[in-house]
């Protein structure tokens, strides 16, 4: 099935800098890759997502990339701040499982001011 | 609007006992439905999903089992718990006219 790696594990920023989360995942097949962040004890929320046939997406200070060809993609967050402290949750759609999403371990991201 | 209902939110039970979680989607037909299991600081686990009414799969030999009855009702079992099924269980379902998936508010189970 679908491996997804996420890394780091942990990361802890000052207010102002940037944030990259970087995963890989296995199956070729996979065409979907959202980002969710989980706040402490609560569900996990769609962030930002893309799809297969798009290199880069941006939403403020939120951005995408995908590289098909090496398998990864990564979240990249902008002038940081202290409410994006978080988990944050790489996911790659498995195609042939119910159009599941099999998610990374997680990041958890400290912004300190 | 589509929402998705899961109850209990908190839940302390003794090793042994049956569990019971539910899970219910409104606004939608014939959604993917999925159990998800967070073990403390850990990544997102994929347990069961279904595609339809009857349809089960599961992803991970375990101690649990999932049944839908009903289209837009998903639930997760158990006849005797262990200690290691404690974690926070997360439903989810999928639009299929869209990829994304939506969560429930979880539930965090304890068996003490």
């Amino acid at each position: 099935g679908e491996n997804v790696e996420q890394h780091p594990s942990t990361l802890s920023v000052q207010e102002g800098d940037s944030a990259v989360i970087k995963c890989t995942y296995s199956d070729s097949a996979s065409n979907y890759f959202p980002w969710y962040k989980q706040e402490l004890g609560k569900r996990p929320q769609l962030i930002i997502d893309i799809r297969s046939n798009v290199g880069e997406k941006k939403d403020q200070r939120i951005a995408v990339t995908l590289n098909k060809t090496a398998k990864h993609f990564s979240l990249h967050i902008t002038e940081t701040q202290p409410e994006d402290s978080a988990v944050y949750f790489c996911a790659a759609s498995i195609v042939n499982s119910g159009y599941a999403l099999n998610f990374g371990k997680g990041t958890s991201l400290l912004v300190t001011p | 609007s589509q929402t998705i209902h899961q109850w209990p939110a908190t839940l302390v039970q003794p090793v042994g006992s049956p569990l019971s979680l539910e899970c219910t989607v409104e606004g939608t037909s014939n959604p993917n439905l999925y159990w998800y299991r967070q073990a403390a600081g850990r990544g997102l686990q994929l347990l069961f999903y279904s595609v339809g009414i009857g349809q089960i799969s599961s992803e991970v030999p375990q101690n649990l089992s999932a049944s839908r009855p009903q289209d837009r009702q998903f639930i997760l079992s158990s006849k005797k718990l262990l200690l290691s099924d404690s974690g926070f269980y997360l439903c989810a379902w999928l639009d299929r006219g869209n990829t994304e998936a939506f969560f429930g508010q979880g539930t965090r189970l304890t068996v003490v």
